[in-house]
């Protein structure tokens, strides 16, 4: 059983789209998280949920809507693509510090 | 909010060398310190973590140190073997939202 599952893997879409990644986490945990890694592999956390309340909302474009439907789940939706989007997006469940993270979201934009 | 540090940004070293990477912290909140290694293409996993309550921790080829007045912690690895090659991530974060404040990362490649 995979503990924090993403999907999809991959995803390429054009410029001007919208798109969403899904985000399910098999593990109980009360927290839920969206990082994004850009092409120089800096990691950086974008979103933060406990017990479906958004508790940390960094620096992000309001392009970028996180939703969180239940305490398992923590989907991601972006609208209007830019070619700057193009990155690995992480979904991550914790549990106090108790940190797992999905294996990744690789978005292009083109 | 908290600013992580992490030095060097590649590190190249021989089979059978250490390797040491350091971090910096600015926020005298943080008090959980985990490291973790990423190989290509896979998702971040952790290797080793530390608590503001802990100078220092090992687990077998690896040990982290933890300077909590200069605010500042290293990853040792001894005996460096080739699958140790991978881009290592110094975190830090506080009691307040758990969420994860990375160093830029550092490339490590050990050599044969």
């Amino acid at each position: 059983d995979t503990a924090v599952s993403q999907t999809p893997k991959y995803l390429v879409t054009q410029m001007g789209n919208d798109k969403s990644i899904k985000c399910e986490q098999n593990l109980g945990h009360d927290t839920m998280y969206w990082y994004k890694q850009d092409s120089k592999k800096f990691l950086k956390i974008m979103f933060s949920y406990n017990n479906k309340e958004l508790i940390i909302n960094e620096t992000v474009p309001n392009r970028f809507s996180p939703k969180s439907p239940d305490k398992a789940h923590l989907n991601l939706h972006i609208n209007s693509l830019e070619l700057g989007d193009s990155a690995v997006y992480f979904c991550a469940s914790s549990q106090l510090k108790d940190y797992t993270f999905g294996s990744g979201t690789r978005l292009t934009v083109v | 909010g908290e600013n992580v540090e992490q030095h060097p940004s590649t590190l190249s070293v021989q089979e059978g060398d250490s390797a040491v990477i350091k971090c910096t912290y600015s926020d005298s909140a943080s008090n959980y310190f985990p490291w973790y290694k990423q190989e290509l293409g896979k998702r971040p996993q952790l290797i080793i973590d530390i608590r503001s309550n802990v100078g220092e921790k090992k687990d077998q080829r690896i040990a982290v140190t933890l300077n909590k007045t200069a605010k500042h912690f290293s990853l040792h690895i001894t005996e460096t073997q080739p699958e140790d090659s991978a881009v290592y991530f110094c975190a830090a974060t506080t009691n307040s939202g758990y969420a994860l404040n990375f160093g830029k990362g550092t490339s490590l490649l050990v050599t044969p």
